[in-house]
């Protein structure tokens, strides 16, 4: 298995509502990642979990707030969004936290925020 | 911020070799140069990296100036699939991927 499947493919969600992402790898690998995509814009990074720990938060709001129950299962729980937080929301993944290894990232989850 | 610069876009013709540029005139001995490729409606797609040496593999090939302060981008025969847009990281030790505007790439039939 060389894939990363995230669901939902799609979700639109109230901002009032509370949902989840989520992301699944069976390689093996150790370092897993959110980024976010805004349309034509590249992929800004949000959070990278190390062997299972958050190692990197790149100033995201609270309203994202990720977890990571063990080495193959990444999710980012949403709560309180704003229309602002639309956009596709990308998971990666890569055998270490170095990047002398390429990254496997899903297909993404596009997120409407009503 | 993203350390490399690449054109915003540009066109190919179909079954045409595509040089794709990037500078990264700030990259040190152990950062390593990554491409990765976007298609429409999906997730960033692993092309190639590498550190010094040129690299192949059935993708793509990666060229990287002698300074390693530029690279190239090479796909060989160019096909309408290859139309998406292409990004060159800088991967710095200990730090994590950044990516660039990237450059949009055509393919014309």
């Amino acid at each position: 298995d060389t894939e990363v499947t995230q669901t939902p493919k799609h979700l639109v969600m109230g901002m009032t509502n509370k949902k989840s992402l989520k992301c699944e790898q069976h390689m093996g690998h150790r370092a897993m990642y959110w980024y976010k995509q805004k349309a034509k814009k590249p992929p800004e990074l949000m959070f990278v979990y190390s062997y299972e720990k958050l190692s990197i938060n790149e100033s995201v709001p609270s309203r994202f707030s990720p977890e990571c129950p063990n080495s193959s299962l990444l999710n980012l729980h949403l709560h309180a969004l704003q229309p602002e937080d639309s956009a596709l929301y990308l998971c990666a993944s890569s055998p270490s936290g170095e990047g002398i290894y390429g990254y496997t990232f899903g297909s993404g989850t596009r997120l409407t925020v009503v | 911020d993203a350390k490399t610069t690449q054109p915003n876009s540009m066109e190919s013709n179909e079954e045409e070799p595509v040089h794709l540029p990037c500078n990264h005139s700030t990259i040190s001995g152990t950062d390593y140069i990554h491409w990765y490729r976007q298609l429409p409606s999906q997730g960033p797609e692993y092309v190639i990296h590498g550190l010094t040496s040129n690299v192949n593999n059935r993708m793509a090939s990666l060229a990287i100036a002698e300074d390693r302060k530029s690279s190239t981008l090479i796909l060989h025969r160019a096909t309408l699939r290859d139309a998406a847009v292409y990004y060159c990281i800088q991967y710095i030790y200990g730090q994590n991927f950044v990516f660039g505007p990237g450059t949009r790439l055509s393919v014309l039939p």
